[in-house]
């Protein structure tokens, strides 16, 4: 079984369109994230949920918006896409209170604007 | 605030040659430090941590990495490279705030030469 899954793990599409990215986690953890992966590997913290409460939010433009319907779920639904957008996002997990704990990544969601 | 420092964005190593992968890392508190892989369009695995637990780390695939406090550093090696070793690595702190989140260095391209 997949601990961290994402789906779509490729999206392609126009620009002003909105989209969803969903992610689930089978771990129990109560902690869950959403990396941005730009084109030069950098990976950034855009959200953090902690048992369905948004803990973390690293000043990401307001078409970005998290929802988590239980601790085990954190979508992304991004509107009106840009051609900035483009790039592979990854749903994580940890478990809560534990900063020696690591994260469990997704496998990424490759998104491409055109 | 706390950081880490990926040195190197590229590294090239011939097949059993030892691989050299460099971490400083920045903080006020004792630091919890990992090194994570990515594979191409594959999410990031966990080679190993550091939890203050020991100061030489073994991880999977034959890696370790040593925390040098005198240093600030958490180098990755390995005694002899393999083709299959060819990927990004990545660096990161855990750090504070409000729940917790991961702080990924730059990454460095490793690259196995025949």
């Amino acid at each position: 079984d997949t601990a961290v899954s994402q789906t779509p793990k490729y999206l392609v599409t126009q620009m002003g369109n909105d989209k969803s990215i969903k992610c689930e986690q089978n771990l129990g953890h109560d902690t869950m994230y959403w990396y941005k992966q730009d084109s030069k590997k950098f990976l950034k913290i855009m959200f953090s949920y902690n048992n369905k409460e948004l803990i973390i939010n690293e000043t990401v433009p307001n078409r970005f918006s998290p929802k988590s319907p239980d601790k085990a779920h954190l979508n992304l639904h991004i509107n009106s896409l840009e051609l900035g957008d483009s790039a592979v996002y990854f749903c994580a997990s940890s478990p809560p209170d534990d900063r020696r704990s690591e994260a469990f990544f997704g496998q990424g969601t490759r998104l491409t604007v055109v | 605030a706390q950081s880490v420092t990926q040195l190197g964005s590229h590294v090239s190593v011939s097949e059993g040659a030892l691989v050299l992968l460099r971490c400083n890392y920045s903080s006020s508190v004792p630091p919890y430090l990992f090194w994570y892989v990515q594979y191409p369009n594959q999410g990031l695995q966990l080679l190993l941590k550091y939890t203050s637990a020991a100061t030489l780390v073994k991880g999977i695939n034959g890696f370790e990495a040593e925390f040098k406090k005198s240093e600030t550093s958490f180098h990755l090696t390995k005694p002899s490279a393999h083709m299959s070793d060819a990927a990004e690595y990545f660096c990161a702190v855990s750090v504070a705030s409000g729940t917790y989140k991961y702080i990924f260095g730059t990454g460095t391209r490793l690259k196995v030469l025949a």
